[in-house]
């Protein structure tokens, strides 16, 4: 089946710091991902969806310039928390969808982000 | 807009017996469905998707899911559990489309425990 990594699994950073997370689909080629967030014990919300060579789409209350999201190829997306605060922390996930298969994601093992 | 209802919170189920874990949807038109299921610290696995055809759905590890368009259910089922199947289980939900941009809407999540 397809396989989407992530990296890395999980990050410590200062406040006040940048993190870039990858998420990578490494046997398909991925047109379209997205990025979810989670809070413990708490279910996926959507942050955005990015396709390959365009902006990305913000979910409504997610702060485009905090999370900066890069689709550079169709293999490949990064999402960077920008000036990270204590609040940032959470567990970011992405997921893939095929370009043939339009209907089904495939998602990534997630990053556990804490801020310091 | 869509939206996926998971009641239980919680879900307790002796070793050995059938499980059931409840999933409503909301959608405009004709749905997707889906079954992930969550271990600590992971991410989302698949566990099976109702696209269109046969109402009963076989998936991974046993699992099935009845589609139920009058009631609007997608409800998981085993016949038997095991202890292995402790776990997060969301139910999701996105339009029929071409589209592989079209979002998915998550439930709450329904916290599987089996009992020894």
């Amino acid at each position: 089946g397809a396989v989407v990594s992530q990296h890395p699994s999980w990050v410590i950073c200062k406040s006040g710091t940048s993190v870039k997370i990858e998420c990578r689909s490494l046997d398909f080629q991925a047109t379209t991902m997205f990025w979810y967030r989670q809070f413990p014990k708490q279910s996926l919300m959507l942050m955005a969806t990015s396709n390959e060579g365009s902006k990305a789409t913000y979910e409504q209350g997610v702060e485009k310039d905090k999370f900066l999201i890069n689709h550079a190829s169709l293999t490949l997306s990064t999402l960077t928390v920008t000036s990270a605060h204590p609040e940032d922390s959470s567990f970011y996930i992405c997921s893939a969808g095929l370009a043939a298969s339009s209907y089904e994601q495939y998602f990534g093992p997630g990053t556990r982000l804490t801020v310091t | 807009a869509q939206s996926v209802a998971q009641p239980e919170d919680q879900v307790n189920v002796a070793e050995g017996n059938p499980l059931t874990v409840k999933c409503t949807y909301s959608v405009s038109g004709n749905p997707y469905l889906f079954w992930y299921v969550q271990y600590p610290n992971r991410g989302l696995q698949f566990l099976l998707k109702y696209i269109t055809g046969d109402n009963l759905v076989k998936g991974s590890y046993g699992f099935e899911a009845e589609f139920n368009k009058s009631q609007t259910s997608f409800h998981l089922k085993k016949p038997s559990a095991l202890v292995s199947d402790s776990a997060l289980y969301f139910c999701a939900v996105r339009p029929i489309s071409n589209f592989g941009n079209e979002k998915l809407t998550f439930g709450t999540g329904t916290r599987l425990t089996i009992i020894p």
